[in-house]
């Protein structure tokens, strides 16, 4: 099955600087690849997606960029807000075939600290 | 648009009981609904994929019969933890994909969770 790696653990920035969080994966096969954001308690909250056959995504701060060669995707967070602070998961699956539905294969989260 | 819910929020029941989660897509229709677990501090991990009108499918070493899943609707999945044990306490959570006329979008939509606590 598919497994996916996520880096950094921890990851602590200055407010207005940037964050980068990568993950790879194993299955060559997925091809849709989500990032959620999950505050302590809460759900996850879906901030950006990207499926296999787009390289890069943007959302006003968010970007997310995707090599299928290296099988690995990162999330860009450009000028850091204290409510970015969080963690984040990173997740693969096959994404909606047709015929059939396939869950998420989440990475094990970033904590992603904004230091004012 | 696109909400999930869940209920209840939080239980606390006794060793050996059986406790229902109810899974709800408010404003779309979801064939499919997906059921996760989260440990304090870890990830999320797939439990099981919820099909609306047949059998679930449960990932590897997730018991079938101790995590009874019924989707009888397409708004409406439960999950039932049967004769639940400490070690069963966790954040379940569950997500839907959004139908969209015959297609299915990949983006999943989580509820907002549920805490087990086990005595």
């Amino acid at each position: 099955g598919e497994n996916v790696e996520q880096h950094p653990s921890t990851l602590s920035v200055q407010e207005g600087d940037s964050a980068v969080i990568k993950c790879t994966y194993s299955d060559s096969a997925s091809n849709y690849f989500p990032w959620y954001k999950q505050e302590l308690g809460k759900r996850p909250q879906l901030i950006i997606d990207i499926r296999s056959n787009v390289g890069e995504k943007k959302d006003q701060r968010i970007a997310v960029t995707l090599n299928k060669t290296a099988k690995h995707f990162s999330l860009h967070i450009t000028e850091t807000q204290p409510e970015d602070s969080a963690v984040y998961f990173c997740a693969a699956s096959l994404g909606w075939t047709g015929g059939g539905a396939d869950g998420l294969t989440f990475g094990k989260g970033t904590h992603l600290i904004i230091q004012p | 648009g696109a909400v999930v819910s869940q209920h209840p929020s939080r239980v606390i029941c006794k060793s050996g009981t059986s406790v229902k989660i109810e899974c709800r897509s408010l404003d779309f229709q979801a064939t499919t609904m997906f059921w996760y677990r989260q440990f304090p501090k870890q990830s999320l991990m797939l439990m099981a994929t919820s099909n609306e009108g047949s059998k679930a499918t449960y990932e590897q070493g997730v018991e079938k019969d101790k995590f009874l899943i019924n989707h009888a609707s397409l708004t409406l999945s439960t999950l039932t933890v049967t004769s639940a044990h400490p070690e069963d306490s966790s954040f379940y959570i569950c997500s839907a994909r959004d139908l969209v006329g015959s297609l299915s979008t990949d983006t999943q939509y989580f509820g907002p969770g549920t805490r087990l606590t086990v005595l």
